[in-house]
């Protein structure tokens, strides 16, 4: 079964730094999407990636998928406190719009 | 847009006892709806695919009799814990798909409902 792998799964880092999560997974995909969590909270979507595409950008997010890798990468730019979450991937393919999620990767951007 | 809520938002009862989860899409018609749990500092697990009209899918090593899934109308589908125990303690998170909506492919997730089973 495909399942979404990040790493790593924790980051922190200062605010104005850059972030960069990755995820791995192991089957082909329609898509790959990345949420965000913050504690005891619901996800929020924050990109969906096809997998015919290469690169995806939305505000301070930037993500990339290699298929031939079968990984995927989330950068976020200029981070700020209200950034610390966890954020996972979440792997769907076939015609039942299921989602498989990674671990998280838990990031904490210090003021 | 595409707004999905979950009540109550969190729950306190007694072992034995069953619990019902509402999830509802507020602004859209969902065919299809998502239940997940997710224990502490761990990713969520899709338990069952709620489908409008029609029995729930459930995922390997879910127990359909244990977490019962009515999806009754477009805009509501029910988890229902049965004869819950402490090891039922968990976030359930419920998702929801537009597929009328621009984004397809897109899950709106609810803001989770907290059980605690003593």
């Amino acid at each position: 079964s495909q399942q979404g792998e990040e790493d790593p799964q924790a980051l922190s880092i200062q605010e104005g730094e850059n972030a960069t999560m990755n995820c791995s997974y192991k089957t082909s995909i329609n898509n790959l999407q990345w949420y965000r969590q913050n504690s005891g909270r619901g996800l929020v979507h924050l990109i969906l990636i096809r997998s015919n595409e290469r690169e995806k950008h939305s505000g301070r997010l930037r993500v990339t998928l290699d298929t031939s890798k079968k990984s995927s990468s989330l950068l976020i730019t200029a981070s700020r406190a209200a950034d610390t979450a966890s954020y996972f991937c979440a792997a769907s393919g076939g015609s039942n719009y299921k989602l498989t999620f990674g671990k998280g990767t838990l990031l904490t951007v210090n003021p | 847009g595409a707004v999905v809520s979950q009540h109550p938002s969190w729950v306190i009862c007694k072992s034995g006892t069953s619990v019902k989860i509402e999830c509802r899409s507020l602004d859209f018609q969902a065919t299809t709806m998502f239940w997940y749990r997710q224990f502490p500092k761990q990713s969520l697990m899709l338990m069952a695919t709620s489908n409008e009209g029609s029995k729930a899918t459930y995922e390997q090593g879910v127990e359909k009799d244990k977490f019962l899934i009515n999806h009754a109308s477009l805009t509501l589908s029910t988890l229902t814990v049965t004869s819950a125990h402490p090891e039922d303690s968990s976030f359930y998170i419920c998702s929801a798909r537009d597929p009328f909506g621009t984004n397809t492919d897109t899950q709106y997730f609810g803001p989770g409902t907290r059980l605690t089973v003593l």
